[in-house]
């Protein structure tokens, strides 16, 4: 089964405290991203990934940093979480990175950051 | 760059009535793709249509249909013989056809909350 898989699905901690949310997918899809949903806001896109070792800034990358060593793996790091990042995240794939296939999306991961 | 717009933050409809959700959207390409997500109450976004800017048909999938027009920068969703399972916050995207600095980006609205009434 086709899967994008995003790890914790909830977490809430402190300010400071580094965390990695990994997403990972098994449909060796080229494209990944990051995007935090904000009520009001809509959807907003943190950092994308056009193929291994290959990742650029989206429109919210501040307070972010991201890798992508393998395929499958997108993870999102937050060295140093703050309350503003109080968000919920989903991570998006795509099977070809220029391609016009739509993005596959995860069941998000909702921070709360106290 | 592209911007978004859902100007109904939030709408209802009767069960098996109809509603049209609005998008509007700002871009100077001429290529491009539309999209239109449904996020239920477990978050995840699911894809319900898409639109090519170059086709000038509109792209409809079972009870769902959109009006693109392409002049007027407008992109709305046509919901038809509503469901109780339709109830969902609704997202309208924008994703550009052309290579560089962020492409294939998608670039959302701030969404519209539709509730359906039994």
């Amino acid at each position: 089964e086709a899967q994008v898989t995003q790890n914790p699905r909830y977490l809430i901690t402190v300010t400071g405290k580094k965390l990695t949310v990994t997403c990972s997918q098994n449909m060796n899809h080229e494209y990944m991203s990051w995007y935090r949903q904000d009520p009001g806001l809509g959807l907003r896109q943190i950092y994308y990934s056009m193929n291994v070792e290959v990742t650029d800034k989206g429109d919210v990358p501040e307070g972010y940093k991201v890798s992508r060593k393998e395929k499958r793996n997108f993870p999102l790091i937050l060295e140093s979480p703050s309350p503003n990042q109080t968000s919920l995240y989903f991570c998006a794939t795509k099977r070809e990175s220029y391609s016009n296939q739509p993005q596959h999306f995860g069941d998000g991961t909702r921070l709360s950051i106290l | 760059a592209q911007t978004v717009t859902q100007s109904q933050p939030e709408m209802s409809v009767q069960e098996a009535e109809t509603v049209t959700l609005s998008c509007t959207y700002d871009t100077s390409e001429s290529d491009y793709y539309l999209f239109w997500y449904k996020q239920p109450p477990s978050r995840q976004m699911i894809l319900v249509i898409r639109q090519e800017a170059y086709k000038q048909q509109n792209a409809t999938e079972n009870r769902f249909s959109v009006n693109f027009q392409k002049a007027a920068k407008s992109f709305s969703l046509k919901i038809s013989d509503s469901q109780l399972g339709d109830a969902a916050m609704y997202f309208c995207a924008y994703r550009s056809e052309y290579s560089g600095a962020g492409s294939y980006q998608l670039t959302f609205g701030k969404g519209t909350k539709l509730s359906v009434i039994p």
